[in-house]
């Protein structure tokens, strides 16, 4: 079973500046079809989660261009280049190339200082 | 746009078979766009995938869960359900039930993105 780790367990961040959300798997997940099959999704207080990238760097129908992802193989990360208050939840990183199981990482809180 | 809705008992005894159902407004469950998927989240803590199915039938489950789940489709009523044996305090969790469809940018991918999620319905395990 793949594994992912996330971190920070916890970012706050004032609203303008940058965020940044750090993902690790525990082996590639490169296809050799050159897809990263790397998710991220965001809970915000009370909600669902939501989808925000898939294939490790495409948004989303409706995610802002600020939200942005990024990486290869075993290391991913998702940016926001300008934080607002409405960006405040729990940030998931979902790994579905070895499945089953689909696997989460812990997930990243994002607070506003 | 599809929208799912979870419906089940709150409370279930521990040892007895948690059932829950997904209803599907907005698409038929059986027309192949969607692989309809099961996740839970304990209080305060992080995502755990369960298993999903697929029109066909075809079902994959979590390994650690494999021996306990039922993934089922009832096409009459566009719904798909849950079934959990054996249950115990560990199963008390908020169950989503979620639609993940084709990535269609990226169709060499053969990716399924989880898009569509329900609100949620929350099970205790207790006597």
């Amino acid at each position: 079973e793949i594994v992912i780790t996330q971190s920070p367990l916890s970012l706050p961040v004032t609203p303008g500046e940058p965020a940044s959300f750090s993902c690790r798997s525990t082996q590639s997940l490169l296809h050799r079809n050159g897809y990263n099959y790397l998710d991220w999704y965001v809970q915000k207080p009370g909600q669902s989660p939501q989808l925000l990238i898939y294939l490790g760097s495409n948004r989303a129908s409706g995610v802002p261009d600020r939200i942005s992802g990024s990486g290869s193989g075993t290391d991913f990360t998702l940016k926001i280049s300008r934080v607002e208050a409405e960006d405040v939840g729990v940030y998931y990183c979902m790994q579905a190339l070895q499945t089953p199981p689909i696997t989460f990482g812990q997930g990243t809180r994002l607070e506003i200082k | 746009q599809v929208q799912l809705q979870e419906s089940g008992p709150g409370l279930v005894k521990p040892s007895q078979t948690l059932s829950l159902t997904c209803t599907v407004s907005g698409d038929s469950i059986s027309s192949g766009t969607y692989y309809w998927n099961w996740i839970r989240q304990p209080a305060g803590k992080g995502l755990e995938w369960i298993g999903r199915i697929y029109m066909s039938g075809n079902t994959a489950y979590s390994p650690s869960l494999k021996s306990r789940i039922t993934i089922l489709f009832d096409t009459s009523k566009n719904q798909f359900s849950l079934e959990l044996s054996s249950v115990t305090a560990a199963d008390t969790a908020t169950y989503y039930c979620a639609a993940a469809q084709r990535a269609a940018a990226a169709p060499r991918s053969y990716h399924y993105y989880m898009d569509v999620w329900g609100k949620g319905t929350t099970v205790t395990v207790s006597s």
